[in-house]
């Protein structure tokens, strides 16, 4: 059973236009949510997390919200550039001390110039 | 210039044959990991190493075994008892303890057996 959720296998936006990426959990002892950058033949890149004691991060042009109640987070970037272009992945750590990550299957983004 | 390398990029084997995976780390981690990832799915944990000289199994351990003798390495050997074992292997690394929780993550490496 998939605990992280990734629904949107892809995704295309406009360069310049708003990006959001939606990742489900169905654990709530999940505290901590990652997103990670996957190029093709690369590791994933670590781009931003969020606290589940808080509904808001923001770096620059990425901004993850966190909605507890509906167990559901989003990643938006503002403005999307062609080099944004890459599988995003939402991970989740469960809170009892491991330092395990959970992770969903991905969604691609394409950012067409 | 710290961060984790993973050797070779790509490596081919035969049917049959147990084959090791390295990874090496010098970002001074207590961590390590190793993830599985298919065409369309996500990463799937192997193996995880909070300390030297222990490790425990991930979600989808049959057929791997591992070993943590040195904080710096996290070698993966994929045996003949692993039924699909064609994919690509990462190896990431992390603080742990009450630090920040996420992962590095090592290029990868791409293993063929045919």
């Amino acid at each position: 059973d998939q605990q992280v959720k990734q629904n949107s296998p892809s995704l295309s936006v406009q360069e310049g236009r708003i990006s959001i990426l939606n990742c489900d959990y169905t654990n709530s002892m999940f505290d901590y949510f990652l997103w990670y950058k996957k190029y093709p033949a690369e590791g994933p890149t670590f781009l931003i997390s969020i606290s589940s004691i808080k509904d808001k991060n923001e770096d620059g042009r990425f901004t993850v919200f966190l909605n507890k109640s509906a167990k559901h987070l989003s990643l938006h970037i503002v403005p999307s550039q062609p080099g944004d272009s890459a599988v995003y992945f939402c991970a989740a750590r469960w809170k009892a001390g491991s330092y395990q990550l959970t992770f969903g299957k991905g969604t691609k983004l394409s950012v067409i110039p | 210039d710290g961060g984790i390398t993973q050797s070779p990029k790509y490596l081919f084997r035969k049917e049959g044959q147990n084959v090791t995976l390295s990874c090496e780390q010098n970002l001074n981690h207590d961590a390590m990991y190793w993830y599985r990832q298919d065409p369309g799915q996500g990463l799937r944990l192997i193996y995880y190493s909070q300390i030297v000289n222990d490790f425990q199994k991930g979600d989808i351990a049959e057929g791997y075994s591992v070993s943590r003798e040195k904080k710096e390495s996290f070698p993966l050997t994929v045996t003949s008892a692993q039924k699909n074992p064609t994919a690509f292997y990462l190896c990431a690394s992390s603080i742990g303890g009450q630090a920040r929780y996420e992962q590095y993550f090592g290029p990868g490496t791409r293993l063929t057996v045919t």
